[in-house]
């Protein structure tokens, strides 16, 4: 089974600030998915990597296969940007995601 | 990027009554679309896989009687909470795996409340 930890577990930060979010997992994957949840809201897709990095507007997400790690990078902080950040991963038949406990982040004005 | 709605995003029912939620993919065919429900400040709980034309695989505890899964087109897969009771309110999510890929869509969830 993989274990898929975040971290930060709480991240705070100033408007306009760079943020990185951090995914590392147990067990050799196929895919790993960046999801974002806005408080009370559904799940959003963000990203989906099985290599190298990946960019959207002021977000980035790479991924390191052989570290079995990936990162999730926000540029320039924003409040709206405040959500709950998981981390997903998925390598069998089945295509089951295993997620992460998720970060929280808090963009203050 | 591929979209996902459920239907209906909110609904309030008595309890005994049975709920049916809907989920659909807009945009693409999706073999295969998961179950989750999600209780306040918790993580994504697989509840079951549905797969087209077969029957759904339920996750341990989950019981398959009361939650009823049909998936009968590439497009659209129902769950139906049967005799619903209080403590099956929570919020329920899809998502649906884009044929041929590893890529996956999320629903905009689904918040049920049984009275």
């Amino acid at each position: 089974k993989n274990e898929v930890e975040q971290s930060p577990q709480n991240l705070t930060a100033q408007e306009g600030e760079f943020i990185t979010i951090n995914c590392s997992y147990s067990v050799g994957i196929s895919a790993l998915h960046w999801l974002q949840q806005h408080p009370g809201g559904g799940i959003v897709s963000l990203f989906m990597l099985s290599s190298g990095k990946k960019k959207h507007g002021r977000l980035i997400a790479t991924i390191n296969i052989q570290e079995k790690h990936s990162s999730l990078h926000i540029t320039a902080s924003h409040p709206r940007d405040s959500a709950v950040y998981i981390c997903a991963v998925t390598g069998g038949s089945n295509y089951k995601l295993t997620f992460g406990k998720g970060t929280l982040l808090t963009v203050n004005p | 990027g591929a979209v996902v709605s459920q239907h209906p995003s909110w609904v309030i029912c008595k309890s005994g009554t049975s709920v049916k939620i809907e989920c659909r993919s807009l945009d693409f065919q999706a073999t295969t679309m998961f179950w989750y429900r999600q209780f306040p400040k918790q993580s994504l709980m697989l509840m079951a896989t549905s797969n087209e034309g077969s029957k759904a695989t339920y996750e341990q505890g989950v019981e398959k009687d009361k939650f009823l899964i049909n998936h009968a087109s590439l497009t659209l897969s129902t769950l139906t909470v049967t005799s619903a009771h209080p403590e099956d309110s929570s919020f329920y999510i899809c998502s649906a795996r884009v044929q041929g890929t590893y890529e996956q869509y999320f629903g905009p969830g689904t918040r049920l409340t049984v009275t």
